[in-house]
């Protein structure tokens, strides 16, 4: 089956540092990933996402590369703000029948002043 | 304004006692779902309703059951809720169940206690 690994948090950092939050999948075929965050208290909206290799998503400063080759999709910012603090997920959608949507554990991040 | 309602928001319960939770849409999305979210789990998929009266179980189904009867609504039902239920629940929509690239649009979430 298809599963999303993402690296383990939390992740802590200082404001204006460099973010990378690191996700390799497993699928079968080609899917579409995704990056959704979740701000404290409040459900997930899509980030960023990219449907085919060589793609890249972009959005509020952040951004990650289909990667076929490594089957990844790495998320950075160059430089992290206080208001980034929330729970980032990586997400793939499978070309099945139906919009199968599978989501990693989640990486907390905190940034502080 | 687009979005996801979800009620309640917050629900402590006992062991047995049927409860409902509602979830409704106002975009016209074919698609909606129902996911739970658990540390250290992340969120897994309960069911689903790829349009009215179309209905099917995702990777946790036991325990639950929804209905799709409206193309708004899509209410889970929790008939003998047990502890092992105690989660927090997100209901989800999307424009269609078949397309790769519709994004997914969430509510904000029912933190459900089951004592």
């Amino acid at each position: 089956g298809n599963s999303v690994t993402q690296m383990e948090g939390p992740v802590t950092l200082s404001e204006e540092a460099f973010l990378t939050i690191n996700c390799t999948y497993t699928a079968t075929g080609y899917p579409s990933l995704f990056w959704y965050v979740q701000y404290p208290g409040e459900g997930l909206q899509l980030l960023l996402k990219a449907t085919k290799a060589d793609d890249k998503g972009s959005n509020k400063g952040f951004e990650a590369t289909y990667r076929k080759e490594t089957t990844s999709f790495h998320l950075e910012k160059g430089s992290v703000q206080v208001s980034d603090s929330a729970v980032y997920f990586c997400a793939l959608s499978d070309r099945g029948g139906y919009q199968k949507v599978t989501f990693g554990t989640g990486t907390k991040l905190q940034v502080i002043p | 304004e687009a979005q996801v309602t979800q009620n309640p928001r917050y629900l402590i319960t006992v062991t047995g006692k049927k409860l409902t939770v509602t979830c409704s849409q106002n975009m016209n999305h074919e698609y909606m779902s129902w996911y739970r979210q658990d540390p250290g789990l992340g969120l897994r998929q309960i069911y689903y309703s790829m349009n009215v009266e179309v209905t099917d179980k995702g990777d946790v189904p036991e325990g639950y059951k929804v209905s799709r009867k409206e193309k708004r609504n899509f209410p889970l039902i929790l008939e003998s809720p047990s502890p092992n239920q105690t989660s927090l629940y997100f209901c989800a929509s999307s424009l269609s169940g078949t397309g790769l690239t519709y994004e997914q649009y969430f509510g904000p979430g029912t933190r459900l206690t089951v004592t």
